[in-house]
């Protein structure tokens, strides 16, 4: 299947500083990627819808100007978390699709843990 | 607006034995796609199965096979003969044409295998 992936893996931060989460789809070029939070035993929460060469669309109570999403290329997206606090810590996931129609698969990366100390 | 229910929070089986996992969604969309995804303690999500819904097959990829009824809005993931390493979590996702094509997820199963 196709790859998608996302790097680093694992961060530790110090409070107040930023910090970058790259997506990768390795093998074919997605139009749209999605980057998802999840807190622990819980599901995937959809932040933000990006796609390639226009603004990410948020979801409501996501503040864009602390998670910046650019979507620079057909295999890249970034998710910067800005002046990160503890409560920031949590798995960060993208996802990337190749097409917009609903039969289209949607392949994940390996995901991010991010702690914010 | 579009939901997944999954209502089984954790589910046991026995090793080798069958085990269904539930999920029941609603949509307006006509045209739609759901997916079952398998998420172990890594983190990762490791997508399973497909299913359309103007196919008129279930879908299935290996032991897994996909009961969907289109009537009753459920598309239950059915697990064959269960392995250890089938024990994780399960998600069952819609993607409709509702706000952009994004996918939304049900809250989850999470699967204990046993030996």
């Amino acid at each position: 299947g196709a790859v998608v992936s996302q790097h680093p893996s694992r961060v530790i931060c110090k409070s107040g500083t930023s910090v970058k989460i790259e997506c990768r789809s390795l093998d074919f070029q997605a139009t749209t990627m999605f980057w998802y939070r999840q807190f622990p035993k819980q599901s995937l929460m959809l932040m933000a819808t990006s796609n390639e060469g226009s603004k990410a669309t948020y979801e409501q109570g996501v503040e864009k100007d602390k998670f910046l999403i650019n979507h620079a290329s057909l295999t890249l997206s970034t998710l910067t978390v800005t002046s990160a606090h503890p409560e920031d810590s949590s798995f960060y996931i993208c996802s990337a699709t190749s097409g917009t129609g609903a039969g289209n698969t949607i392949y994940f990366g390996e995901g991010s843990w991010l702690t914010v100390v | 607006a579009q939901k997944i229910t999954q209502t089984q929070p954790g589910m046991f089986v026995q090793e080798k034995e069958a085990v269904t996992l539930d999920c029941t969604y609603d949509t307006s969309d006509p045209s739609y796609g759901l997916f079952w995804y398998k998420q172990p303690s890594s983190g990762e999500m490791i997508f399973l199965i497909y299913q359309g819904s103007y196919d008129q097959q279930n879908a299935t990829e290996g032991r897994y096979s996909l009961n969907f009824q289109k009537a009753r809005k459920s598309a239950n993931l059915v697990i064959s003969a269960s392995q250890l390493g089938d024990s994780a979590m399960y998600f069952c996702a819609m993607r409709g044409n509702t706000g952009g094509f994004k996918t939304i997820f049900g809250a989850g199963t999470r699967l204990f295998v046993k030996a």
